[in-house]
């Protein structure tokens, strides 16, 4: 996709592991999120950014963390990871109102 | 109860078949609609978008919304295969803060 890099694209990791998912881009926008995917919930909304240092919370956001020191790069951290959180995680970017660009997506699976 | 609700389906349509998917919300503050297309194992596109009420053309692409009943409305005309793919509703109360979703609808279309 068009500016926006989400690593890796694919893990597997055991319960109680740290895991750190990276979303990259390279469009210079201000405002960053993170949703996950689920059958049955359509796209839920975990963190957002809106600038370097600044975010907020979102629907589901108990369990995770993020972290934005640069404005391309928004990192989303599991502490502690359950099974409840295997689960696909989208990036996205806005540019507008409208113009919101998701990435490709990470496949996470927690055994 | 779910601030939007959408048909999960699937829906199986005959190739040029007209489609009509639709989404409710609850949420009188929505002002921006948008209407999100997803194939497997990718990141959802931004394929239209309204402000408030009316209606939006673009191809064989129409969006609408109804605000006063709290729904929104995409069709697809003449339907191709290529068309089968998931397709998210999306809406905001602007500020760029988060989009709700509805958990999406499969449609497949039929050669």
């Amino acid at each position: 996709d068009a500016g926006i890099t989400q690593s890796p694209r694919h893990k597997v990791t055991e319960t109680g592991t740290p895991v750190t998912l990276r979303c990259h881009q390279t469009e210079n926008h201000r405002y960053m999120y993170w949703y996950r995917q689920d059958p049955g919930h359509g796209l839920r909304l975990i963190h957002y950014s809106y600038g370097v240092k600044d975010t907020d919370k979102g629907e589901v956001s108990d369990g995770y963390s993020v972290s934005r020191s640069k404005t391309e790069d928004f990192l989303l951290t599991l502490e502690s990871a359950t099974s409840s959180q295997t689960s696909v995680y989208f990036c996205a970017i806005s540019a507008s109102e409208y113009g919101y660009t998701f990435g490709s997506g990470t496949r996470l699976t927690v055994v | 109860q779910k601030e939007v609700e959408q048909d999960p389906g699937p829906l199986s349509v005959p190739e040029g078949a007209i489609v009509s998917l639709n989404c409710t919300y609850s949420n009188s503050a929505f002002q921006y609609f948008m209407w999100y297309r997803q194939y497997s194992r990718k990141g959802p596109e931004l394929l239209m978008y309204t402000y408030s009420s009316g209606n939006k053309e673009d191809g064989r692409f129409t969006a609408q919304v109804d605000k006063s009943s709290k729904y929104i409305s995409l069709f697809i005309r003449d339907s191709q295969p290529s068309d089968s793919a998931t397709y998210l509703c999306a809406m905001s109360a602007g500020g760029r803060r988060a989009l709700t979703f509805g958990s999406g609808t499969r449609l497949q279309v039929q050669p």
